[in-house]
């Protein structure tokens, strides 16, 4: 079966600081993957998708980046955090669009 | 500009009572999902319509398709404590990845 992994569960950063989240998956191959962003238990907001590795579409402009250096693995980074990138972050994998997806459990980021 | 417009935002009502949440848009969806989280957890699929004028039943939970495809509605009869959470339309871009694109949802409490 698939799982989806994220970590760490929580983070609590100062404002310039740096930013790395990882997310992968197991039990399936050549995954779409997905970040999304949710603040304060509203919608999702998405950030960056992946139909492969190395290839990143975003859809945000922003103080984020992400890669994708192998297959079921995907992160989100940022040189220096600002007061409003705090949320809930969450990575999401699809078989194949426009199947369902599958969340991970999140990190939940506090920018100080 | 919300793509998806959601409502209510908020609704708290009793056990037993019956309720409906609306999706709605002014583009044409190609294919819609409805999604429901819990406090601090990533979202999880109830339904994918696709078709316009489609109804789907999840037990309790019947989901309408409008015959245009610019609108959903969720229906939940006889809601229990256990309906409690955050309940997400979101529209499926089959054709960029399967990107998904939320609304703002709507926040349900069911109290005893």
């Amino acid at each position: 079966s698939q799982t989806i992994h994220q970590w760490p569960a929580t983070l609590v950063q100062p404002v310039g600081s740096p930013l790395s989240l990882e997310c992968t998956v197991e039990g399936t191959s050549n995954p779409n993957l997905y970040w999304y962003r949710q603040a304060a238990g509203r919608g999702l907001q998405l950030l960056f998708y992946s139909v492969g590795i190395g290839q990143i579409s975003s859809e945000v402009p922003q103080n984020l980046s992400a890669s994708r250096p192998q297959d079921r693995q995907f992160i989100l980074s940022s040189k220096k955090l600002l007061l409003s990138d705090s949320g809930f972050y969450l990575c999401a994998w699809a078989e194949l669009a426009p199947n369902e997806q599958f969340f991970g459990p999140g990190t939940r980021l506090t920018v100080l | 500009t919300q793509l998806l417009e959601q409502s209510p935002q908020f609704l708290s009502i009793q056990e037993g009572e019956n309720l409906t949440v609306y999706c709605n848009s002014s583009s044409v969806f190609s294919s819609l999902q409805w999604y429901r989280q819990e406090p601090g957890e990533g979202p999880v699929l109830l339904v994918t319509v696709v078709t316009g004028g489609e109804v789907k039943k999840l037990k309790r939970l019947t989901f309408q398709f409008g015959d245009a495809r610019k609108d959903s509605s969720l229906h939940i009869t006889a809601a229990q404590t256990g309906d409690t959470g955050l309940y997400l339309c979101a529209w499926n871009w089959a054709n960029q990845g399967g990107k998904l694109i939320f609304g703002q949802g709507t926040e349900l409490s069911v109290k005893p």
